[in-house]
């Protein structure tokens, strides 16, 4: 069963500087997506970046940016210029593309961020 | 809707009772899925639909936990004979189709069993 960590169950950063978070997975597959979502204390999970693990190019979403190493099986994620509506929770997700895989998410237990103004 | 609808927001029951949580979909979308996340965990899978089928309902914890979705839309979650340990936020979230990988979260509905 693939399994996702992340290491880091607090961060801060300050305002307008950059903050990266941590997460490491395990699988025996070669295809499947890797998300970052980030969970405000509204509760609603919204996506923040998405990566396919086919494509060697890291994802990049206007602030936010993956570290993408797949031997590795790292998937960082670097918010730059943090803002004060950053701070929130940070859950990394693994979902498996193979033919008769689970279409279910596997979520790490994330990582609070605090932005310092 | 816009969004995906759960209800109740929020849900206070005594231990024993049976409580019944509701998900209304983003129209259109096929795959709805239920997470359930303790205080300070993450994400817990519970289980998976695919129209009105649930292929995986390998997370569901014990037989206490049920859940059914009718008409390819809304979807019920029951807990009956609620426990201490069930206490926890539950999260409904869909997804447009198969293999696109991103869901859509509703704000989660908080049951506290006394």
């Amino acid at each position: 069963a693939q399994t996702v960590t992340q290491s880091q169950p607090e961060m801060s950063v300050q305002e307008a500087e950059t903050v990266t978070l941590s997460c490491t997975y395990d699988t025996s597959e070669s295809d499947y997506y890797l998300f970052w979502y980030k969970q405000p204390p509204s509760r609603q999970m919204i996506l923040v970046i998405r990566q396919e693990a086919y494509k060697q190019q890291n994802a990049t979403e206007n602030r936010f940016s993956v570290n993408f190493q797949k031997a590795a099986k790292s998937f960082s994620l670097k918010i730059s210029d943090s803002q004060l509506g950053d701070a929130a929770m940070y859950f990394c997700a693994y979902r498996s593309l193979t033919q008769g895989g689970s279409e279910k998410l596997v979520f790490g237990k994330g990582t609070k961020l605090t932005v310092n103004p | 809707g816009a969004g995906v609808s759960q209800s109740p927001s929020n849900k206070v029951t005594e231990k024993g009772k049976d409580v019944e949580l509701r998900c209304d979909p983003i129209s259109g979308h096929t795959a709805l899925y239920w997470y359930r996340q303790s205080l300070g965990q993450g994400l817990e899978f519970l289980i998976y639909f695919q129209g009105n089928s649930a292929p995986d309902k390998s997370g569901l914890p014990s037989d206490r936990f049920s859940a059914e979705r009718t008409g390819g839309s809304v979807s019920t979650l029951t807990i009956q004979r609620t426990q201490q340990e069930d206490s926890a936020v539950y999260l409904c979230a869909s997804s447009p189709r198969r293999n696109t990988g991103e869901l859509f979260f509703g704000e989660g509905s908080r049951l506290t069993v006394l």
